[in-house]
């Protein structure tokens, strides 16, 4: 089954406790992004990946950090947590230049 | 930057009603995506607009491409218990741009 997914799908930390967010997806799609999702914002793009080891800022990169050593992975990842960083997120994947984005069923997160 | 915006932002239908939905782009918009995302889940690829103005329908579905590319519009007709959720447009400003732009969504209420 065309899949993405996310771990954990709930995770509550502490500030300043470095934590990763997993991310996967079984269709070889070469493009993947992290979104986060906040009430009334909608989804705001943090990072995404053109391919391996090609990675770029989206809109709201403060406090994050991406990698991308293999096609399948792109993890997500919070070197110092704080509150304003909590929030739902979305890993997403797609195929370049086409349109259809496959999404993960979300991590929320909670940084208190 | 660009920035994609939706109206209304919630929007409470009586069962059996029609409401139409609109999203607006500060700049030209290459192609445009309409995704679905029910309460508690994660958001869902509807269909893609490319064309300037492109009509596509799905079922009691209707998305429509403005003329200028700049504008959309989901109008559902007949709304069911099942149309619950929240609606987002998600635009590209060219073909080789890769960053998806989100409007914030219209989350829909319906009334039996």
């Amino acid at each position: 089954e065309a899949q993405v997914t996310q771990n954990p799908r709930y995770l509550i930390t502490v500030t300043g406790k470095k934590l990763t967010v997993t991310c996967s997806q079984n269709m070889n799609h070469e493009y993947m992004s992290w979104y986060r999702q906040d009430p009334g914002l909608g989804l705001r793009q943090i990072y995404y990946s053109m391919n391996v080891e090609v990675t770029d800022k989206g809109d709201v990169p403060e406090g994050y950090k991406v990698s991308r050593k293999e096609k399948r992975n792109f993890p997500l990842i919070l070197e110092s947590p704080s509150p304003n960083q909590t929030s739902l997120y979305f890993c997403a994947s797609s195929f370049l230049g086409q349109g259809t984005a496959f999404f993960g069923q979300g991590t929320r997160l909670t940084v208190v | 930057g660009q920035q994609v915006m939706q109206i209304p932002q919630y929007q409470h239908v009586q069962e059996g009603e029609d409401f139409t939905t609109y999203c607006n782009s500060s700049t030209t918009l290459s192609n445009i995506q309409w995704y679905k995302q029910r309460p508690g889940g994660h958001p869902v690829f509807l269909i893609q607009l490319v064309k300037s103005g492109e009509v596509k329908k799905q079922k009691r579905l209707t998305f429509q491409f403005g003329e200028a590319k700049k504008n959309s519009s989901l109008h559902i007709t007949a709304t069911q218990t099942t149309d619950v959720g929240t609606y987002f447009c998600a635009g590209r400003a060219s073909r080789n741009d890769y960053k998806l732009s989100f409007g914030a969504g219209t989350t829909v209420t319906v009334r039996a």
